[in-house]
């Protein structure tokens, strides 16, 4: 039973750029939320999918922007990138948008140069 | 808006003395959850409170949830060095809240 995949690992960008990152949640999850880690810090909360819809946002500009497909894979793209946005990107998925716990994903480690 | 504040920031402990880190909310949580995250790896879910008071335990590990619902601790008796790492509390005021994630208490082990 897989867990939570995410790819790719490593990226490095340029200012201005545009990437896109994917997450294939744990077998039997139906929800992918995704999170922002800088060095030394919690994650932070970008948003929610569940049913081919972001139901919950954090407080991420509209340049941050994702997608579910019907498989419960999730895509997060961030457009015009910025030096302040080289963090880890955590994918995590739950059965439910409710109270379960979630299961990371090793995360991918994006930088900007 | 919602603060969630951990104590401490980091903590150095020698092998086999204890650890507590603290969690604390400004606001009335429905939930809190706890993760451990090793250096280099990714946050991996520890246990959920609800209830007032609760308290739960996994073998050295004990979890307790404040009475008024703002606040909980997790307390490791007798440290390893498998211990170390950072310890989240991860909130929710309400059931289908977003999830806001503590800044984290690293702990570090001297064998």
């Amino acid at each position: 039973d897989a867990g939570v995949t995410q790819s790719p690992t490593h990226l490095i960008k340029t200012r201005g750029q545009q990437v896109t990152l994917r997450c294939s949640p744990k077998s039997g999850h139906d929800t992918v939320s995704w999170y922002q880690q800088a060095l030394g810090q919690g994650p932070h909360f970008i948003f929610q999918y569940y049913e081919e819809e972001e139901r919950q946002r954090g407080n991420f500009p509209d340049r941050f922007s994702g997608h579910q497909f019907p498989n419960y894979s999730s895509e997060l793209n961030v457009n015009a990138l910025l030096l302040g946005d080289s963090a880890l990107y955590l994918c995590a998925s739950s059965y439910r948008t409710g109270t379960y716990e979630q299961y990371f994903g090793p995360g991918t480690r994006l930088t900007v140069t | 808006g919602q603060q969630v504040m951990q104590i401490p920031q980091y903590q150095h402990v020698q092998e086999g003395e204890d650890f507590t880190t603290y969690c604390n909310s400004s606001t009335t949580l429905s939930n809190i959850q706890w993760y451990k995250q090793r250096p280099g790896g990714h946050p991996v879910f520890l246990i959920q409170l609800v209830k007032s008071g609760e308290v739960k335990k996994q073998k050295r590990l004990t979890f307790q949830f404040g009475e008024a619902k703002k606040n909980s601790s997790l307390h490791i008796t007798a440290t390893q060095t498998t211990d170390v790492g950072t310890y989240f509390c991860a909130v929710r005021k309400t059931s289908y809240d977003k999830v806001i994630f503590g800044p984290g208490t690293s702990l570090s082990v001297i064998p």
